[in-house]
């Protein structure tokens, strides 16, 4: 177990609407990473909060956002969803102090739009 | 932005015999890479990593060797057992921080 925790597993939903996921970083992190994984694409980097600040953006599209709340806790909100965006979203955390500072990952939140 | 490429994308390996993943990257400014092992439904796992002033580490089973000049580096896994078949995904560090560029994966199926 990573520690990392990512809600809900499973989402199923149509296009057009708009979904919120979420995740609680392993305690003591401070930094948390977002990533997409499809079939044809990998691992994609979406955006990194650090301690509440937005810290990098990856490829992530205009209809998404994210932000990290004074919790540490994180939210990824997709709208206008499409069907090129059911994919498997991960959460990650790390410590953010120093480099490196590994990476560890939740189990993810399965998004399958219809 | 880095480019981080896996290779072979499947691997059938007999129980007990040795696996080799191999990646390259192209940012020669990378210094840090780490492995991860996903099972099925589950998220990444690190494995272990290495830093680029490093050139090899090991961990029981598992060892990883870099080359900075040839920009690749590679995953040793011995004495394969059942339990190490899964998505075995390397990564490379992007500017010098955390955030991480990841191969597509490699398959790694131990026939008992």
């Amino acid at each position: 177990d990573s520690g990392v925790t990512q809600t809900p597993k499973h989402l199923i939903t149509a296009t057009g609407q708009r979904v919120t996921l979420r995740c609680s970083p392993r305690s003591g992190d401070l930094s948390v990473y977002w990533y997409q994984q499809s079939l044809d694409q990998g691992l994609q980097f979406l955006i990194q909060y650090y301690n509440g600040e937005e810290r990098a953006k990856g490829n992530i599209l205009e209809r998404f956002s994210a932000q990290q709340f004074p919790d540490l806790h994180s939210e990824l909100n997709l709208s206008s969803l499409e069907l090129g965006d059911s994919a498997l979203y991960f959460c990650a955390s790390s410590s953010g102090q120093g480099f490196p500072s590994p990476l560890h990952f939740g189990n993810g939140t399965r998004l399958t739009v219809t | 932005g880095e480019n981080v490429e896996q290779h072979p994308s499947t691997l059938s390996v007999q129980e007990g015999d040795s696996a080799v993943i191999k990646c390259t990257y192209s940012d020669s400014a990378s210094n840090y890479f780490p492995w991860y092992k996903q099972e099925l439904g589950k998220g990444p796992q690190l494995i272990i990593d290495i830093r680029s002033n490093v050139g090899e580490k090991k961990d029981q089973r598992i060892a990883v060797t870099l080359n900075k000049t040839a920009k690749h580096f590679s995953l040793h896994i011995t004495e394969t057992q059942p339990e190490d078949s899964a998505v075995y995904f390397c990564a490379a560090s992007e500017d010098g921080n955390n955030r991480l560029a990841f191969g597509k994966g490699n398959q790694v199926v131990v026939i008992p």
